[in-house]
Order: structure tokens, then C-alpha cells, then sequence
């Protein structure tokens, strides 16, 4: 495709259900980050993958969190035992190269609510 | 820790008005990144920038490494510029962003 693509766009969940978002990467991209945006706020840094190593998950709130990206392109981010404070817009980027200066193509993100 | 304030939250301008947007932040960096979002969600890239001033269209983007500032301007404002401003920077070796809480734009007709 042509950019980052994220399903499911919306997402509401019963507290005590789990979640899981998808995140499709342009082609080829190296870099993948997960971003949290909670409502009239900036973004906040969940976890980064380079290729499907997770380099970096110091951003995920609680071991309720996991993510994945077997394959080095596809990335999964799982959510157990949602709560309401889950409540959020997950955004997805990636970046063509590895380090940290490429610019970054987000996704349109995947609002979750829970009740 | 890193911060990352912006200001205004919010601005109201009428049509053609110019308008600036301010950033600040509080460690060195490697880049500050201007991003557009509109209601939704999306997130569109304006400027990545390291020094100086960048120019596209009607909008503008300078920082001052040394003052650890950085405006976003936008002449001859137009209703189809409303949206969320957000300013993030990429801190010294990091590879994550670190994002402002945003500016709410409105430009009224």
C-alpha cells in the first residue's frame, strides 16, 4: 500500500477484554513505532521494532501490554484485561531507515474505548 | 526528562491572519519534527528540521538550537489550515519521538 495502514480503525472493548491492533507498515520500512495518544494530548512512546527485534518497550504502561512484529513488517499490539484508562488513539509509524532521523509516516491509528 | 511545551493551546484567527506557533524543549536534540493532525487521527509530516529555516507553500518552520525553540508560522491562514499543531523532537540518540501536547487551530471564514 501506499502508507501505513491500521485496523481496526475503532475499537470498543468491555473492561476485562482483550484487544488486539494492527499495524501494516509501508513496504520495506526498517523502523516501526507504537504510539499512545491519550484525548487532547500528544502522543506518547509505547515501543519501537527494528526489522522484528524490540529494541525498546520502556514506553508500555503495564505487562498488560505486548507487542509484536514476527516477520519484520506486519506489528501486532496486544492489550490484556483492558481497563478505562486504556482509552486511547494507538498510533503506528514507520521510518524507511534505522536510526532515528528518517521521518516518520503515521498511520491513522486505531481509537480504543473501553467501558 | 525531555519536555516538550508548545504555545498556544489554542488560537482562533480569521481568515488570512498570520499565525505562529511556538516550541520549546529542554534537551539537546538531532531533529524537531512540525506534524499536522486532523480530526480522525491522521498524522501528516510538515517539517523535519535540524537548523535554520525550512519553507513550504505558506508555511514556515525555524528553530534556534541554541534558545531550544522552535516556531511553526503559516501566512495567509485559511479555514482548510484547522486543525492540531503538534512539535516533536527526537532527543540525542533516541529513535522515538518525544511530542508536544499540541496547538488547536481554528481558522474561521
Amino acid at each position: 500500500g501506499a502508507g501505513v495502514s491500521q485496523s481496526p480503525r475503532y475499537k470498543v472493548a468491555k473492561r476485562g477484554q482483550d484487544v488486539a491492533l494492527r499495524c501494516d507498515p509501508i513496504s520495506g520500512h526498517v523502523s516501526l513505532f507504537w504510539y499512545q495518544q491519550a484525548l487532547g494530548q500528544g502522543p506518547e512512546f509505547l515501543t519501537y521494532f527494528q526489522n522484528e527485534a524490540q529494541l525498546d518497550k520502556s514506553g508500555l504502561p503495564s505487562d498488560r501490554f505486548f507487542a509484536e512484529r514476527p516477520e519484520g513488517s506486519v506489528s501486532t499490539l496486544k492489550i490484556q484485561r483492558t481497563q478505562q484508562e486504556d482509552s486511547a488513539v494507538y498510533l503506528c509509524a514507520s521510518t524507511l531507515g534505522a536510526s532515528g532521523g528518517s521521518e516518520q509516516f503515521f498511520g491513522p491509528g486505531t481509537r480504543l474505548t473501553v467501558l | 526528562k525531555n519536555e516538550v511545551e508548545q504555545s498556544p493551546q489554542n488560537l482562533t484567527a480569521q481568515e488570512g491572519e498570520f499565525i505562529t506557533i511556538n516550541c520549546s524543549y529542554s534537551v539537546g536534540i538531532s531533529a524537531l519534527h512540525w506534524l499536522q493532525q486532523h480530526p480522525g487521527g491522521g498524522i501528516v509530516s510538515l517539517f523535519m528540521l535540524s537548523s535554520g529555516k525550512k519553507k513550504h507553500g505558506r508555511l514556515i518552520a525555524t528553530i534556534n538550537i541554541q534558545e531550544k525553540h522552535s516556531s511553526l508560522h503559516i501566512t495567509a491562514s485559511h479555514p482548510r489550515d484547522s486543525a492540531v499543531y503538534i512539535c516533536a523532537v527526537l532527543a540525542g540518540s533516541a529513535r522515538q519521538l518525544t511530542f508536544g501536547s499540541g496547538t488547536q487551530l481554528t481558522v474561521l471564514p
